[in-house]
Parts: structure tokens; sequence; C-alpha cells
């Protein structure tokens, strides 16, 4: 089945970038569907951070689009998140999903086990 | 932009029905999807589109939409199902933009 897992630093220091990779496996991303990030802060809901598509099309939040670059890995089967000039706001989990984008709909599923990114020098 | 409003905690009696409801501009114009989160765990997909379940997920989870309300409803609640629902959808700008609602924390007495 389809499975996604979140790499990356679990500390950022204040002003800097954050990063992080979704490995897929058991399915190939080339072959469709969108490919989002979803963050959620610590007793807080879920925040959706932006999505692409395996061509490169990327949508992103319009309260974070100035500091956020998705783009995909077709070779490694993997997609990535920057966030740059990260605050304290930004500590939050982070997951990575597969997503749909239809006519009249849209979900996702399934998602990572999410990573924990804390900002702080 | 668009948001979807969910009432922020619901109880059920174990064994009764509960509806959980989402409301937004958005939902005239798309389904809603519908997330159960348990603590410590990532959002499960439990209903999407006009109420369709995924594999896995009992059929006592069932959804509906109405003008810009769109609902879940579970038909005899188990104590396995207190948790955290989250409803989302396209936004009404058009694109592929994706909006969630606030959650609601379901308790099972």
């Amino acid at each position: 089945q389809v499975q996604l897992q979140e790499s990356g630093p679990g500390l950022v220091k204040p002003s800097e970038t954050l990063s992080l990779t979704c490995a897929v496996s058991g399915y190939s991303i080339s072959s469709g569907y969108y490919w989002g990030w979803i963050r959620q802060p610590p007793g807080k809901g879920l925040e959706w951070i932006g999505s692409i598509y395996h061509s490169g099309s990327t949508y992103y939040n319009p309260s974070l689009k100035s500091r956020v670059t998705i783009s995909v890995d077709t070779s490694k089967n993997q997609f990535s998140l920057k966030l740059s000039s990260v605050t304290a706001a930004d500590t939050a989990v982070y997951y990575c999903a597969r997503g749909y984008s239809g006519y009249d709909l849209g979900w996702f599923d399934p998602w990572g086990q999410g990573t924990l990114v804390t900002v702080s020098s | 932009s668009s948001e979807l409003t969910q009432d922020p905690a619901v109880s059920v009696a174990l064994g009764q029905t509960v509806r959980i409801t989402c409301q937004g501009d958005s939902l005239r114009s798309y389904y809603a999807s519908w997330y159960q989160q348990k603590p410590g765990q990532a959002p499960v997909l439990v209903i999407y589109g006009k109420n369709n379940r995924p594999s896995g997920i009992p059929d006592r989870f069932s959804g509906s939409s109405s003008g810009n309300t769109a609902s879940l409803t579970i038909t005899g609640a188990q104590a396995e199902d207190e948790a955290d629902y989250y409803c989302n959808s396209r936004d009404s700008s058009g694109n592929h933009h994706v909006v969630f609602g606030g959650g609601t924390k379901l308790t099972v007495l």
C-alpha cells in the first residue's frame, strides 16, 4: 500500500529555512494525484501549506505563499518543502500526504506519520 | 480564500448517533472530506465526496451535505470513535487550494 515518510531536522533556528522531504513508497509520484504538505501547531488544528502535481504545478496557501517552495523529484519518488524565515509560530507537526483535487471534491489519503519541527534558538 | 467552521466540541452517549457539522461558502460548490485524528496520530480519511468511505472505515460513518453545511454522522458511536474530527474542501477560489475546518473534539460518554 501507499506509504509516506517525512524526514528532516527537528530543530530550526529563527530566521532560517525549514527543509523537509517526504519519501513515497508503494506508488509512483509520476502516476498521478497531487502531493501535499499540512501542518499542525501543538494543540491546534490542521493548516494546509501547499500541494504539487507530478508535473510540477504548485499551489500554496496564500498566507504562506511568500515563504514556501514545494518541489518534486520523480527520480527519487519524493517531494520536498522549504519554508523560509521561520519564527516560533512555525513550530508544528508537519505532515505530507497524497491528495486528490477533482471537479467537486478534494481529499488527502494517506498521510505520513508527521514530524515535529521546533523553531528555537 | 474561504473558511470552514466547526463546533469545537461535541459529546455522544455510547451507542447513540452523533452529527458533526462543517459550514462554509466553499461547501456550496465542493463536497467536504472528513478526517479522524486520535492523540499522537496522523489524520485518517473517513469520508470523501458525496458519501464515500475508504476501505477499512466502518459503515457507521456517513456524510451528507446541504447548502453551505456538510455533516459527518456516526450511527452507533463506539468508544474508539472518540477523537478529533476535521473537515476540508477545495476553497471557493476555483483553483486547487485547500481549506480545513478548525476541528471538533468528539467525546463518547
